[in-house]
């Protein structure tokens, strides 16, 4: 069974569109995060959620928006495509009350707008 | 600003040799410092983790170095492999804000050749 599972795997879209990324875990964490991994492999957190409630949002274009409708799901949907928002992007989820941080990705779903 | 300097940005070893990547923070608030390992269409997973309090954690061909005085660590992997080919991130973790949150803050990744 996937612990952290992301759909769709591969995305490509033109300029202007909008377009949605959708995230499970089942492994009962309280914690899930959004990352955009870019062409030189940074790593950058986007935004974290614990228990459906936003408590990370770095600085984001608001035409990212999450939407947790339970602590198992959080989905990313991106409006008006940019060429820059060409990358791998990562979902996790982590335990809350747990003392490290410890986080486990999904397989990641890499975007590519013409 | 980049509180978590990693290094080198790229590294290429022979099978058999020993990797050692290289990493240095600045905030003292730091209490967790793991490494992650990511293969190529994957995403990254957590392979060692070491805590503050102790200078060295081994697990199998894998070991963290910690000097805290000097605020550095460093992943060291023996007899490294061609399967080690993988990109490998140091990062830092400490609580955020009130309750139960950590934040995790990421170097920028070395990514780790071995030659067979």
């Amino acid at each position: 069974d996937t612990a952290v599972s992301q759909t769709p795997k591969y995305l490509v879209t033109q300029m202007g569109n909008d377009k949605s990324i959708k995230c499970e875990q089942n492994l009962g964490h309280d914690t899930m995060y959004w990352y955009k991994q870019d062409s030189k492999k940074f790593l950058k957190i986007m935004f974290s959620y614990n228990n459906k409630e936003l408590i990370i949002n770095e600085t984001v274009p608001n035409r990212f928006s999450p939407k947790s409708p339970d602590k198992a799901h959080l989905n990313l949907h991106i409006n008006s495509l940019e060429l820059g928002d060409s990358a791998v992007y990562f979902c996790a989820s982590s335990p809350s009350g747990g003392n490290t941080g410890e986080l486990f990705f999904g397989e990641g779903s890499r975007l590519t707008v013409l | 600003q980049q509180q978590v300097k990693q290094s080198p940005q790229s590294l290429i070893v022979q099978k058999g040799g020993i990797s050692i990547i290289n990493c240095a923070y600045e905030n003292t608030a730091f209490d967790y410092f793991p490494w992650y390992q990511q293969f190529p269409g994957k995403g990254p997973a957590l392979l060692i983790a070491i805590r503050p309090d102790v200078s060295e954690k081994k697990e199998g061909r894998f070991t963290i170095s910690f000097n805290k005085s000097a605020k550095q660590f460093s992943l060291h992997i023996m007899d490294s492999q061609p399967g080690d080919s993988a990109t490998y991130f140091c990062a830092a973790s400490r609580q955020y804000n009130a309750g139960n949150n950590r934040k995790l803050i990421w170097g920028l990744g070395t990514s780790l050749a071995v030659n067979p």
